[in-house]
């Protein structure tokens, strides 16, 4: 019974490039959250998905990053032409539809931006 | 909106000793709250949660937290710390509704001396 699963584990991208984030929830988990973690800080919350809608993203940037939850594949978090104050550890969680709280985190993604 | 600070940035305790992670909360309704651990380079791990019912909450691995309404605040205790509970701790709130989105404190890194 495989966890929340994120890829990359790391990423590094240069400056202006653009970089996709994967996160495949639990098996039978139909909500999908994103976090971010900047170095020092608690995490933030980004946007919550259900499968192909956008439930609350009021914690997301308002230009350059967008997030989506496909009805087949992982959910995809995406940060187009990244700055170095993009750097950060980016988490999923998931939890099943019915049970607010349920979560469940992956390991995160640490992007880099050099 | 809700808030949560956790006052203690670092704590060092000796193994075996007893430990006390501080957390307070700001929320105009009762609030969930939830512990999570993070070990260096994980995501994080879910050590107990509170929704509602008896304020002694036992989690994992020994730690067990109180809410107390009055003062605000959900303290994690142990009382005998292991070399392995060195980690970073962080107290989160959740608020009522569907979003189930938490909001975090800025975390407390344990350091365990032996």
């Amino acid at each position: 019974n495989a966890g929340v699963m994120q890829n990359p584990r790391h990423l590094v991208r240069r400056r202006g490039q653009e970089a996709r984030l994967r996160c495949s929830p639990m098996k039978g988990h139909s909500h999908v959250y994103w976090y971010r973690q900047l170095p020092e800080e608690g995490l933030k919350f980004m946007v919550y998905l259900q499968k192909e809608n956008i439930i609350d993203e009021s914690g997301m940037p308002k230009e350059r990053f967008s997030a989506e939850f496909p009805k087949e594949g992982p959910s995809i978090l995406r940060i187009q032409q990244v700055v170095r104050g993009d750097s950060a550890a980016y988490f999923c969680a998931s939890s099943p539809a019915g049970q607010n709280y349920g979560y469940t985190f992956g390991s995160g993604t640490r992007l880099t931006v050099v | 909106a809700q808030s949560v600070t956790q006052p203690d940035i670092h704590i060092t305790v000796s193994e075996g000793a007893s430990l006390e992670l501080r957390c307070n909360y700001s929320y105009g309704a009762t609030p969930y709250l939830f512990w999570y651990v993070q070990s260096p380079g994980q995501g994080l791990q879910l050590l107990l949660k509170y929704f509602s019912g008896d304020t002694l909450v036992q989690g994992i691995k020994g730690f067990e937290a109180e809410f107390k309404r009055s003062q605000s605040s959900f303290n994690l205790r142990k009382p005998s710390v292991h070399w392995s509970d060195a980690a970073e701790y962080f107290c989160a709130v959740g608020t009522t509704g569907t979003a189930s989105k938490l909001t975090f404190g800025t975390g407390t890194r344990l350091q365990v001396t032996l």
